[in-house]
Parts: C-alpha cells; structure tokens; sequence
C-alpha cells in the first residue's frame, strides 16, 4: 500500500524559505507514471493546491504562488520536496504532499492517497 | 475566493439523505471531471468520489456523485454519525491550468 509522508521544520521565521520533503513507500513501481502534488490548508480554511511534479520532470505550478514555489523529486530516494520563499504569516498552513493522477490534459485529475500532513507557522 | 463555489454547511439528521452542490464555470466543470474528498475533523483529505460519480474501492455505496453543466453534486444517503466531516469538491480548470478546489461543505449529522 502506497504511503506518504511529509517532513520539515514546523516553524519558519517571516521572510524566510520553507522547505518540505514527501518520502513515499509501499508500491512505488509505478511511481513514474504518476504526477506528485503538494496541497496546503491554513488552519480552518480551505485547501489550495501548490503544485505537482512529473516523474520525467514536467511540473505545474499554481499561478498565484509561481514566483515562490519549487518542486523537485529525487527518484533515488522516492523523495520530493517543496520550497516556498519570501513565507509571510499567510503561508502558516498543514501541507500536505499526495500522488496526483492526471490523464488527457486534466480531463481526469484527482489526488490518491494523501500524507498525513504537516502544520508549518511562520512566525518570528 | 475558491475557483468553485460550494455551501459552507450543510446537515441531516441519521438516516436522512443529503445533498451537497458544487458550482462552477464552463472553464473548469463544464469540461472536466469532478472529484469529491472527505476531511474528518484532524485528519487528511479521503478520496471518495472521482469522475463525476465513480467510487474508488472501499467507500460506501451510500455515496454517489453527479454532474450537469457547469455544477456537480454530492448525494449521502443513509447519514450516519461518522459521516459528520468536511467535504470538498474538485475538478481541473483549463485557464489556470491545474486542480481547483471547493471552499469545503461542513456537514453536521445532528
């Protein structure tokens, strides 16, 4: 059963750069023909996708987050990360990192499984 | 100011049938699947519906999906206490060009 799992620091000061790895293990064979996505949640709202990242290195970005936002894999490790920079209060948010199914330019599109998750505050 | 537009809550009382309703625009449902994911209080998103009304293995028959046009639906039949949860619908937008979500439904079983 594929699991995956979200590690990093749960405080990052204003103005600095978070960063987030998602180990995935279980059946990772077919992990190269699946997209990677982050997805985050500030506390009591709602969910906002980061981005997602392809096995063969194609990643889509959320425009609104683009200028801060990197995602990259190390298949090596069946690993990837996130880093969002410049972070202001606003980023405070669990995030999580899911397998991200797309097929036919987004026609099907849906997150499964998810991590558990990781509360990130940014505060000084 | 979510992509997709979904009520802030709704409840039933056990036993009862729910409806849940997602709308959107012609850039997004209008011509894409939808997926629905359920959030227990704590806990990460579950995956329940995918491709407008398609169960994945091991959710209940008591949920089904719809879509017609531009909005989409989710039905709950039979509510029980532990389906007391946070619901979110989902579907690509082809002018952002990625996945948007609903602003979440909450559901109370009262």
């Amino acid at each position: 059963q594929l699991q995956l799992q979200e590690s990093g620091p749960g405080l990052v000061k204003p103005s600095e750069t978070l960063s987030l790895i998602c180990t995935v293990s279980g059946d990772s064979s077919s992990s190269s023909s699946y997209y990677w996505g982050w997805i985050r949640q500030p506390p009591g709202k709602g969910l906002e996708w980061i981005g997602s990242i392809f096995h063969g290195g194609r990643i889509y970005y959320n425009s609104s987050l683009k200028s801060r936002v990197t995602i990259s894999g190390d298949t090596s490790k069946n690993q990837f990360s996130l880093t969002l920079s410049s972070v202001t209060a606003a980023d405070t948010a669990v995030y999580y990192c899911a397998r991200h199914s797309i097929a036919a330019a987004g026609l099907y599109n849906w997150f499964d499984p998810w991590g558990q998750g990781t509360l990130v505050t940014v505060s000084s | 100011q979510s992509v997709l537009t979904q009520p802030p809550s709704a409840s039933g009382t056990p036993g009862q049938g729910v409806i849940i309703s997602c709308s959107g625009s012609s850039s997004n449902i209008g011509r894409n699947y939808v997926n629905w994911y359920q959030q227990l209080p704590g806990a990460a998103p579950r995956f329940l519906i995918y491709s407008n009304d398609q169960r994945p293995s091991g959710v209940p028959e008591r949920f089904s999906g719809s879509k017609s046009g531009t909005s989409a639906s989710l039905a709950i039949s039979g509510l029980q206490s532990e389906d007391e949860s946070d619901y979110y619908c989902a579907t690509w937008d082809d002018s952002l060009n990625g996945p948007v979500f609903g602003g979440g439904t909450k559901l109370t079983v009262l």
